[in-house]
């Protein structure tokens, strides 16, 4: 069975310092890769996808960037955290022909 | 663009009572329907969803069915219990290449016994 991992569960981050954030799926292949930002109060905001190693779109400019070295690693990284980039991250995955989304448990990143 | 408006939380109920989460939705094409909940300290997981109209997704005592003139996807339980307490978010999918799916806010509800 298809299983997702996202660690950490929480990070508490001061402004300027440099963020990763790791996500790996396991008992697929090629899957569509996400990340999404659940800020407080708004919905769940698209960030990147991928639908392949190396290939990565993004959805909103900003402070972050995303890398996929392997076929199921998918990695969101700053180099310099704003305070606005507190939020909770979820990744997630699909396989490629299908509707249906899997969610990581989330990381909830406080920046100070 | 596409986007989904779903009514503010949090919702607070008793065990048995009815349960709406009105949820509707604005899109180009012709998208696919979701609800997902998020269980206290989970990743989100989908709950049920319908891809055209007059369509009712169901899971769990859960329903809701596409109504493309109202442009709504109403969440509905006859009968909650505690374990039902958890956010719920309405999404829809768009009919491009990749999974791009849209979420509302999310709804808190909270069950008492």
């Amino acid at each position: 069975s298809q299983t997702i991992h996202q660690w950490p569960a929480t990070l508490v981050q001061p402004v300027g310092s440099p963020l990763s954030l790791e996500c790996t799926v396991e008992g697929t292949s090629n899957p569509n890769l996400y990340w999404y930002r659940q800020a407080a109060g708004r919905g769940l905001q698209l960030l990147f996808y991928s639908v392949g190693i190396g290939q990565i779109s993004s959805e909103v400019p900003q402070n972050l960037s995303a890398s996929r070295p392997q076929d199921r690693q998918f990695i969101l990284s700053s180099k310099k955290l704003l305070l606005s980039d507190s939020g909770f991250y979820l990744c997630a995955w699909s396989a490629e022909e299908g509707e249906k989304l899997f969610f990581g448990s989330g990381t909830q990143l406080s920046v100070l | 663009g596409d986007s989904v408006t779903q009514m503010e939380g949090p919702v607070t109920l008793s065990e048995e009572a009815f349960l709406t989460i009105n949820c509707t939705y604005t899109a180009t094409g012709y998208p696919s329907l979701f609800w997902y909940v998020q269980y206290p300290g989970e990743g989100l997981q989908l709950l049920l969803k319908a891809t055209k109209a007059d369509d009712k997704g169901s899971n769990k005592g859960f329903e809701a069915t596409y109504r493309k003139e109202t442009t709504s996807f109403h969440l509905e339980k006859g009968s909650v219990q505690v374990s039902d307490s958890a956010v719920y978010f309405c999404a829809l999918s768009d009919s491009g290449g990749y999974q791009k799916v849209t979420f509302g806010t999310g709804t808190k509800l909270q069950v008492i016994p």
